[in-house]
């Protein structure tokens, strides 16, 4: 149990496009899931933590307006990179939490933008 | 102070070896511990939740110690495929974790 599925998992896209990565869990609800960060050899930075209907809370420093993130359901949560730029490559993982304490990661999805 | 604060090693150790690490977390009001491994551009897995009363799962030991803030990992009879970064992470308070910037283990043949 506790399958997090992340797609895509790889794109490669033009600086100035948008990118949309969908978190589903696939076999409990997640009634919080949580977006992260990563880039190379450095460790999980926490963008925003989502809640099911309700606006996402962003860390400090954390753009909402560029990475915007909806919780439409217990299951999905999706996160769109806007006007992408090659800074924003990156490692993207979300996690998912419901009834149990653990959380879990999907296999993220890694940004290139060119 | 970081909030988590693991050393990065590298830990460079031989099969068959036994290798501990540890995890200080600053705030005393921390509610939840996890252990968690990640290899090289995957995601992190959880690996066990750390109990009060320490738990042990097959080669793994996980310890908790509140009195001096740490929590600590384990690993006997090291395996080639022990190999990976170790990430601690810390529940304070709602669901929010908050994470060590891991620690390296390499295991040599």
């Amino acid at each position: 149990g506790a399958v997090v599925s992340q797609h895509p998992s790889r794109v490669i896209c033009k600086s100035g496009t948008s990118v949309k990565i969908e978190c589903r869990s696939l076999d409990f609800q997640a009634t919080t899931m949580f977006w992260y960060r990563q880039f190379p050899k450095q460790s999980l930075m926490l963008m925003a933590t989502s809640n099911e209907g309700s606006k996402a809370t962003y860390e400090q420093g954390v753009e909402k307006d560029k990475f915007l993130i909806n919780h439409a359901s217990l299951t999905l949560s999706t996160l769109t990179v806007t006007s992408a730029h090659p800074e924003d490559s990156s490692f993207y993982i979300c996690s998912a939490k419901g009834v149990r304490r653990e959380q879990f990661f999907g296999p993220g999805t890694r940004l290139t933008v060119l | 102070r970081k909030e988590v604060e693991q050393d990065p090693g590298p830990f460079n150790v031989p099969e068959g070896a036994t290798v501990a690490f540890n995890c200080t977390y600053s705030n005393s009001a921390s509610q939840s511990f996890f252990w968690y491994r990640q290899d090289c551009r995957k995601e992190p897995k959880l690996l066990m939740s750390v109990y009060s009363s320490g738990n042990e799962d097959g080669r793994f030991t996980a310890q908790l110690n509140r009195a001096s803030q740490y929590i600590s990992l384990l690993i006997r009879d090291s395996k080639l495929s022990d190999s990976a970064t170790y990430l601690c992470a810390i529940n304070n308070a709602g669901n929010m974790l908050t994470f060590g910037g891991g620690t390296r283990l390499m295991v040599k043949p």
